[in-house]
């Protein structure tokens, strides 16, 4: 009964490719959100969603296309993958009066060759 | 230009002592704070928060100080046990926590020697 899962744990792709990575959370939050975790350990907001509406859109590139289907899941499609896009990519999920208090799925660590 | 900062990137005690780590943040904007907890192969799990408008804020063994006029916070584990041996992230927000939208640190790493 994990809270929050994503899918799958590792992706390994050859540059060009186009894959996704898939987010689930079963905790009745309203807001999902894709964390991206670089080489230097920072964590960086990408997006947020809140009831399956787009609200924070980081400095991302357009290659990076976030779907929420319903509030409970948030996928996240990347097109023609680039070598500097490997990471490890998280989702997280909080809810209306601990919107700063994020519950972490266990990452997608991505490797592009 | 890293807006909340780690310096330490590890930090060794021995279990039953104190572990202190220490996070600098430069945006004034920043009103709301928390620490994150990370095992490996998991994800980033809450720990503790503060709000701007206190300087301490304690539960259980772990407790924030956070001092404004020199955008520093510190978190304290006592004591400390081979447990808590994981990487801490510190990681600030404005709108009073209102938000998702969490700037962290590039994390410490703790090791706890039993």
């Amino acid at each position: 009964d994990t809270a929050v899962s994503q899918t799958p744990k590792y992706l390994v792709t050859q540059m060009g490719n186009d894959k996704s990575i898939k987010c689930e959370q079963n905790l009745g939050h309203d807001t999902m959100y894709w964390y991206k975790q670089d080489s230097k350990k920072f964590l960086k907001i990408m997006f947020s969603y809140n009831n399956k509406e787009l609200i924070i859109n980081e400095t991302v590139p357009n290659r990076f296309s976030p779907k929420s289907p319903d509030k409970a899941h948030l996928n996240l499609h990347i097109n023609s993958l680039e070598l500097g896009d490997s990471a490890v990519y998280f989702c997280a999920s909080s809810q209306p009066g601990s919107r700063a208090k994020l519950f972490f799925g266990s990452g997608t660590q991505l490797s592009v060759l | 230009d890293q807006q909340v900062k780690q310096n330490s990137p590890s930090l060794s005690v021995q279990e039953g002592r104190i572990s202190i780590l220490n996070c600098d943040y430069t945006n004034s904007m920043f009103d709301y704070f928390l620490w994150y907890k990370k095992y490996p192969a998991e994800g980033p799990t809450f720990l503790i928060s503060i709000s701007s408008i206190k300087d301490k804020n304690e539960d259980g063994r772990f407790t924030v100080f956070l001092n404004k006029s020199a955008k520093h916070l510190s978190l304290h584990i006592v004591p400390s046990q081979p447990g808590d041996s994981a990487v801490y992230f510190c990681a600030a927000s404005a709108n009073s926590g209102n938000t998702g939208k969490l700037i962290f640190g590039q994390g410490t790493t703790l090791q706890v020697k039993p």
